[in-house]
């Protein structure tokens, strides 16, 4: 089946700190990736994402690699900022052939200063 | 307007009665999804349309939950019967086209059942 794994949270960070949040996918055909972020009130709006094997998406400072060998798309920021704080959800659209978007549980991100 | 918009924002509801949740997606969207989104959960797969039609209904969660879309624009999603387990915010996204494009959410609707 098709699925998506994040690492649990909360994860919580100071300012400035690296962060780094897992994801792993299940996909029976080649699937897209895509990182979306819901901030406190907001709703959920994308924030990167990869299409093919290799390709590193790219937004605000943080970047995904799309990782076919490992079946990965971690999330990473080199210094994060309070304004940063918000839920993470890694997400991926199965195949060419569908627009099914499955989205895994979403981690919790707390910046303090 | 330019973006999803879905109403009501928030409904309470009695344990047993019908409530109808709308969902206006961006002009022109072909594709459009409904989530629901349990206090302190991850997004939960409920349902898509491609156009008018639902290729994957396998998110429903039972009978009480039905959807429809009707002129490649607007949809519904009625659940029956409502059940205290139903309390959620429900989230609509559309997006333009097949594969890999942006899927665009609206802010919900957040339902409460008592």
């Amino acid at each position: 089946g098709n699925s998506v794994t994040q690492m649990e949270g909360p994860v919580t960070l100071s300012e400035e700190a690296f962060l780094t949040i897992n994801c792993t996918y299940t996909a029976t055909g080649y699937p897209s990736l895509f990182w979306y972020v819901q901030y406190p009130g907001e709703g959920l709006q994308l924030l990167l994402k990869a299409t093919k094997a290799d390709d590193k998406g790219s937004n605000k400072g943080f970047e995904a690699t799309y990782r076919k060998e490992t079946t990965s798309f971690h999330l990473e920021k080199g210094s994060v900022q309070v304004s940063d704080s918000a839920v993470y959800f890694c997400a991926l659209i199965p195949s060419y052939n569908t627009d099914k978007l499955i989205f895994g549980t979403g981690t919790r991100l707390q910046v303090f200063p | 307007g330019a973006g999803v918009s879905q109403s009501p924002s928030n409904k309470v509801t009695e344990k047993g009665k019908d409530v109808e949740l709308r969902c206006d997606p961006i002009s022109g969207h072909t594709a459009l999804y409904w989530y629901r989104q349990r206090l302190g959960q991850g997004l939960e797969f409920l349902i898509y349309f491609q156009g008018n039609s639902a290729p994957d209904k396998s998110g429903l969660p039972s009978d009480r939950f039905s959807a429809e879309r009707t002129g490649e624009s607007v949809s519904t999603l009625t659940i029956q019967r409502t059940q205290q387990e139903d309390s959620a915010v429900y989230l609509c996204a559309s997006s333009l086209d097949r594969w890999n494009t942006e899927a665009f959410f609206g802010q919900g609707t957040r339902l409460t059942v008592v």
